[in-house]
């Protein structure tokens, strides 16, 4: 299984800042997933990140509001921009894990203010 | 209609009993078929996985696929206090680019 680190783990953030979660796996993969976790909810796919290509966003989501970086095939970052209390809610990073489905990061608790 | 439906509970039963975990789906695409746990704060966990229809067992945990009913089954036999999380079912098309999950169900298992 891979074993996926999300940084930071939980963050406290003012309205209209941006913050940026880090995800980094211990091996090589293709794909990568951006989740987000509303309290009480289920997971809503945000966007496909791919390295060497351009994410592809689910529609409700922009890239001018989470833009996604993926350098390598061990690294991506989601940016949370602009931000405002709706933004609050747990962000997860995910690879796909062969025909296994998917593993998960720990996830970003992300608190606006 | 969501492609994925799956009742939030909660659900509450005392240790030992078996409990069952159920969702439905729409999309006869569907090939692959997950359970993962959640235990609060922490990032889902994956617990079982299957490809289409039958059954597949692992330890405590039975995972069930009726295609032609388009229904999933998770069964957890013995259930300890540590089962207390919460449930999601999620599913995939044959090319794994996309994954869609329930709404999660979340267990109490009472000692």
């Amino acid at each position: 299984s891979a074993v996926i680190s999300q940084k930071p783990s939980r963050d406290i953030c003012q309205r209209g800042t941006s913050l940026t979660i880090q995800c980094q796996v211990d091996s090589q993969v293709t794909m990568m997933f951006w989740y987000r976790q509303q309290p009480g909810q289920s997971l809503t796919l945000i966007a496909t990140a791919n390295q060497g290509s351009e994410a592809t966003y689910e529609s409700g989501f922009v890239i001018d509001k989470f833009p996604i970086s993926r350098p390598n095939l061990t690294f991506s970052t989601l940016t949370v921009s602009n931000m405002s209390p709706e933004d609050s809610s747990i962000y997860l990073c995910s690879v796909r894990a062969g025909l296994k489905g998917a593993f998960f990061g720990q996830g970003t608790r992300l608190t606006v203010v | 209609q969501k492609e994925v439906e799956q009742d939030p509970g909660p659900l509450s039963v005392p240790e030992g009993a078996i409990v069952s975990l159920n969702c439905t789906y729409s999309n006869s695409a569907f090939q692959y078929f997950m359970w993962y746990r959640q235990y609060s704060r922490k990032g889902p966990e994956l617990l079982m996985y299957t490809y289409s229809s039958g059954n597949k067992e692992d330890g405590r945990f039975t995972a069930q696929v009726d295609k032609s009913s388009k229904y999933i089954s998770l069964f957890i036999r013995d259930s300890q206090p540590s089962d207390s999380a919460t449930y999601l079912c999620a599913m995939s098309q044959y090319n794994f680019n996309k994954f869609y999950f329930g709404s999660g169900t979340k267990l109490n298992v009472k000692p």
